[in-house]
């Protein structure tokens, strides 16, 4: 149990369609993080969010659309998404941003497959 | 540049050995953080240790430690007495305080095979 939950942990979708990612996080952490881990390459952070306002958004295409209702809950809304975009999704919440010391931790990750 | 390289895609160890997972970093940021997770084939990234650059001390957390040498901008990550379900990929990370507070910076990872 880390803390951090996703859904689903696995989603199988078209090019057309819509869908949502869910991250929560049962930890009292104020900052949440999207990343993107592809096969052989880095994790890629997406976005991240400090106190339900986003802060960084690392050049992200617009057909991923984030949202930070309150602290605990992230959400990564998807459409229109091309075959590159097949990845393990990764959630991750941190006490803080700024703050050298504080590790993040992950969700178990949603596998995304486009067809 | 790169801001973390790990050089080493694949190592392999007999289990109840010590193994060391390299990892070298790049900042001016005279302010970082650096941090080892563990990513089990089941995908959850768990943290395992942390160094921070103020540190005098090398950190250890149980089986893990982290071998720290500033100078060469290096922060292997040794564990000992390996077990079977160590087997998993192992990344270091870097976050930058005063630079870029919000960044981690992660490396490409080690894939860690313990062979009994």
């Amino acid at each position: 149990e880390t803390g951090v939950t996703q859904t689903p942990r696995h989603l199988v979708m078209g090019m057309t369609n819509k869908k949502s990612l869910k991250c929560e996080q049962h930890l009292g952490h104020n900052a949440m993080y999207w990343y993107k881990q592809s096969a052989k390459k880095p994790l890629e952070l997406m976005f991240v969010y400090s106190l339900e306002e986003r802060v960084e958004n690392n050049s992200v295409p617009s057909r991923f659309s984030p949202e930070c209702p309150n602290s605990s809950h992230l959400f990564l809304h998807l459409h229109t998404l091309q075959p590159e975009d097949s990845a393990l999704y990764l959630c991750a919440s941190s006490q803080d941003i700024g703050t050298g010391n504080q590790p993040q931790h992950f969700g178990d990750g949603t596998r995304l497959s486009i067809l | 540049a790169q801001k973390i390289t790990q050089t080493q895609p694949g190592m392999f160890v007999q289990e109840k050995e010590a193994v060391t997972l390299d990892c070298t970093y790049d900042t001016s940021d005279p302010s970082y953080g650096l941090f080892w997770y563990k990513q089990p084939s089941s995908g959850e990234m768990i943290f395992l240790i942390y160094q921070g650059s103020y540190d005098q001390q090398n950190a250890t957390e149980g089986r893990y430690s982290l071998n720290f040498q500033k100078a060469r901008k290096s922060a292997n990550l040794v564990i000992s007495a390996s077990q079977l379900g160590d087997s998993a990929m192992y990344f270091c990370a870097m976050r930058e305080v005063l630079v870029t507070g919000n960044q981690f910076y992660f490396g490409t990872g080690t894939s860690l095979t313990v062979i009994p």
